[in-house]
């Protein structure tokens, strides 16, 4: 079955700073991942997806996250935090057999000013 | 704006309960998700309907069905609500069912609150 780990409840960087949210994953085969964010009393937004290809996925709002394999993560990154970026943040994976997205518990980010 | 409409945001109702939560999808989408956040749980997969039929289960308890109409909208029936049901209830929705590169679209939620 597969499964996602988002290790940190919480996140707190300082506006300015690089910021990490970690995620990995375990799935059986080749492994589709996504990233959403919420921001209070909304709804879940993407921000990227890995499917194949390059390592470094590009997407919304200035975030990246990079797919390593032999570690099975999916880190979300982003150079320069904002406090507008403050946010929770969810990593789901899909794989083939059982595509229904499962997500991990999320990760709030804190961005201090 | 993800195109996902979920009504109503808010609701409020006493243990014991029925309520209808409704969802309805992007103009196109075929597939339907319902997910419950809850602090302690994270996001569960509830239930998903492709075109009419329901197509996969998840942790849904018997007190909860769901059913997608012909205009493909959703809902979600909650019965003999207890405490603990009390979470926020997202709907999303997707062009078509087993695409894995595809990303689902979330409606704003329903928040539910059991009293």
């Amino acid at each position: 079955a597969q499964s996602v780990a988002q290790p940190e409840d919480q996140v707190n960087v300082a506006e300015g700073n690089p910021l990490t949210v970690k995620c990995t994953y375990s799935v059986s085969g080749n492994p589709y991942l996504f990233w959403y964010v919420q921001y209070p009393n909304r709804g879940l937004q993407f921000l990227l997806k890995y499917i194949t290809g390059d390592n470094l996925v590009k997407g919304s709002y200035g975030f990246e996250a990079e797919f390593n394999k032999s570690q099975t993560s999916f880190h979300l990154k982003k150079p320069s935090a904002l406090v507008s970026d403050s946010a929770l943040y969810f990593c789901a994976v899909r794989e083939g057999g059982s595509y229904i997205p499962t997500f991990g518990r999320g990760t709030s980010l804190i961005v201090h000013p | 704006d993800s195109g996902v409409t979920q009504t109503p945001k808010h609701l409020i109702t006493a243990t014991g309960q029925r309520v209808t939560l409704r969802c309805s999808p992007r103009s196109g989408d075929l597939s339907v998700y319902w997910y419950q956040q809850s602090l302690d749980q994270g996001l569960q997969f509830l239930i998903q309907y492709y075109n009419g039929e329901e197509r996969a289960k998840g942790n849904i308890l018997e007190r909860f069905s769901a059913q997608q109409f012909p205009d493909l909208h959703s809902e979600l029936n909650l019965s003999s609500l207890e405490l603990g049901d009390s979470a926020l209830y997202f709907c999303a929705s997707e062009v078509v069912a087993g695409m894995l590169n595809t990303e689902a679209f979330f409606g704003q939620g329903t928040r539910l609150t059991v009293v």
